[in-house]
């Protein structure tokens, strides 16, 4: 069975913190993304990997960093958490399978709450 | 920029009714269009859609993609309790990394 982990179900931190948010996928896959889910703004891209130590922007980088050096993990970082980084953060992969479609396969995320 | 949009934001129905769920899509590199259900936690994969006017189909649910119209529908027919979720829309593009890209997913109670 595919599987997509991520290192804990519930977080809570301090602001200013540094934390590490941790994914590991067991089913090879090239491309590795990290999500938040916000009500109402439903699942924006942080950032994403297409192979070890590749990483592109996604569409709200800001005060997050990610880091790849194995295929199988991807980690993502928090330099100073602030409270409006409290949020529900999902990992996903994906293998790259050039003409083929594929899916997203997601972890069981991560509740963070920063006070 | 790219965009996808799911309409309504949110649905209360009662056990037995038929739901349709509106997923619409403006974007550069469309690959696939996919769909997802998600309770109380990591959300799992439903429906791949690539071509359009073709009905994907499991159980109660089916789906259908206008490639024309750039848009997609979910039906549930004959809704229970646990069909209750967040249902995400997702289309696939192409290019570097392959982003999948969400919209922001409607919220479906059924009430019994």
């Amino acid at each position: 069975d595919v599987k997509v982990t991520q290192s804990s179900r519930y977080l809570v931190k301090r602001t200013g913190e540094k934390v590490f948010l941790e994914c590991v996928q067991d089913m090879d896959h090239e491309n590795m993304f990290w999500y938040r889910q916000d009500p109402g703004l439903g699942l924006r891209l942080i950032y994403f990997s297409y192979d070890v130590k590749m990483k592109e922007k996604g569409d709200i980088p800001e005060g997050y960093s990610v880091s790849r050096e194995k295929k199988e993990r991807f980690s993502l970082i928090l330099e100073s958490a602030s409270t409006n980084q409290t949020s529900m953060y999902l990992c996903a992969s994906s293998s790259r399978q050039g003409h083929m479609n594929t899916e997203a396969f997601f972890g069981q995320g991560t509740r963070l709450t920063v006070v | 920029e790219d965009k996808v949009v799911q309409s309504p934001l949110s649905l209360v129905v009662h056990e037995g009714d038929t739901v349709t769920l509106n997923c619409s899509y403006e974007v550069t590199n469309f690959r696939s269009l996919l769909w997802y259900k998600q309770e109380k936690k990591a959300p799992t994969f439903l429906f791949m859609l690539t071509s359009s006017g073709i009905e994907k189909k499991s159980g109660r649910l089916s789906s259908i993609l206008d490639k024309k119209e750039l848009f997609s529908i979910l039906n549930i027919t004959a809704t229970q309790t646990g069909d209750s979720a967040i249902y995400l829309c997702a289309v696939y593009l192409r290019g570097t990394g392959n982003q999948f890209y969400f919209g922001t997913g409607t919220s479906l109670t059924v009430i019994p």
